[in-house]
C-alpha cells in the first residue's frame, strides 16, 4: 500500500492552522497513524486509528479521513511544532510510511 | 519511565553480518509485539520487521526476507535483530519500535536509533 503525503514541506507561522494530507493506494478503513518527529529523536506517535488522540498530545492535533484520504490538522501552531510528521498505514503488510512533511518557519 | 535503547550498530562489509539489540524497560515487555523501523538520514521511514508478544509470529519487509531475522528474549527484556547478507541499501538508522496491543500494528513507544553502515 503506497502512502503519499501532501505537502512535503509547509512554511508556516506561531498560531497557524496546519493541515496535512495523507493519501492510501488503497482503502484502509481507518487503520491510519501519525506521527511527529524532531532531529535527532524517534518518532512521537500523536493520531491512531486516523482520529484518537494519543495520551498526552495536545488537543490542538487532530485527524480525521477514512478508507484513503487523511487529513492531520494542527489547530493553532505552537513553537515546538516545527517538525517533520508522517503518516503510516496499518492495514496490511508490509506496513508503510508517508515520505513526511516538513513543517517549518 | 518506558524506554527502548538500541546498540550494535557498526560499519560492516557488503556481504557481512551484524546483530542489533534493543533493551526494554518501564513495561512489561512480554505483553507487547515489537517492531524495527530504519531510516536513511534526512529521509523517511521503512519499516523493517514485527514479532508478535509470543514471539510465535514474525513479519518482514519483502527486500529484507530471507536476510533479516527478528527475535525476542523476555528474560532479558531485549528484541534483536539478526542481519546477514548486507547491502549497502540496508545503511540507516535503525529504531526498535513497541507497538501498543496486538493487531494495532503501529509503534506507540521508539527507541533514539542505533546507525548501521554498510560499506566496503
Amino acid at each position: 500500500i503506497q502512502m503519499t503525503q501532501s505537502p512535503s514541506s509547509v512554511s508556516a507561522s506561531v498560531g497557524d492552522r496546519v493541515t496535512i494530507t495523507c493519501r492510501a493506494s488503497q482503502d484502509i478503513s481507518i487503520w491510519l497513524a501519525w506521527y511527529q518527529q524532531k532531529p535527532g529523536k524517534g518518532p512521537k506517535l500523536l493520531i491512531f486509528d486516523a482520529s484518537s488522540l494519543q495520551s498526552g498530545v495536545p488537543s490542538r492535533f487532530s485527524g480525521s479521513g477514512s478508507g484513503t484520504d487523511f487529513t492531520l490538522t494542527i489547530s493553532s501552531l505552537q513553537p515546538e511544532d516545527f517538525a517533520t510528521y508522517f503518516c503510516q498505514q496499518a492495514s496490511g503488510f508490509p506496513l508503510t510510511f508517508g515520505g513526511g512533511t516538513k513543517v517549518e518557519f | 519511565e518506558v524506554q527502548l535503547v538500541e546498540s550494535g550498530g557498526v560499519v560492516v562489509q557488503p556481504g557481512g553480518s551484524l546483530r542489533l539489540s534493543c533493551a526494554a524497560s518501564g513495561f512489561t515487555f512480554d505483553h507487547y509485539p515489537m517492531h524495527w523501523v530504519r531510516q536513511v538520514p534526512g529521509k523517511g521511514l521503512e519499516w523493517v520487521s514485527l514479532i508478535t508478544w509470543d514471539g510465535t509470529t514474525t513479519y518482514y519487509t519483502d527486500s529484507v526476507k530471507g536476510r533479516f531475522t527478528i527475535s525476542r528474549d523476555d528474560n532479558e527484556n531485549s528484541l534483536y535483530l539478526q542481519m546477514n547478507s548486507l547491502r549497502t541499501e540496508d545503511t540507516a538508522l535503525y529504531y526498535c519500535a513497541k507497538d501498543p496491543r496486538s493487531g494495532s500494528y503501529i509503534m506507540d513507544v521508539w527507541g533514539q536509533g542505533t546507525t548501521v553502515t554498510v560499506s566496503s
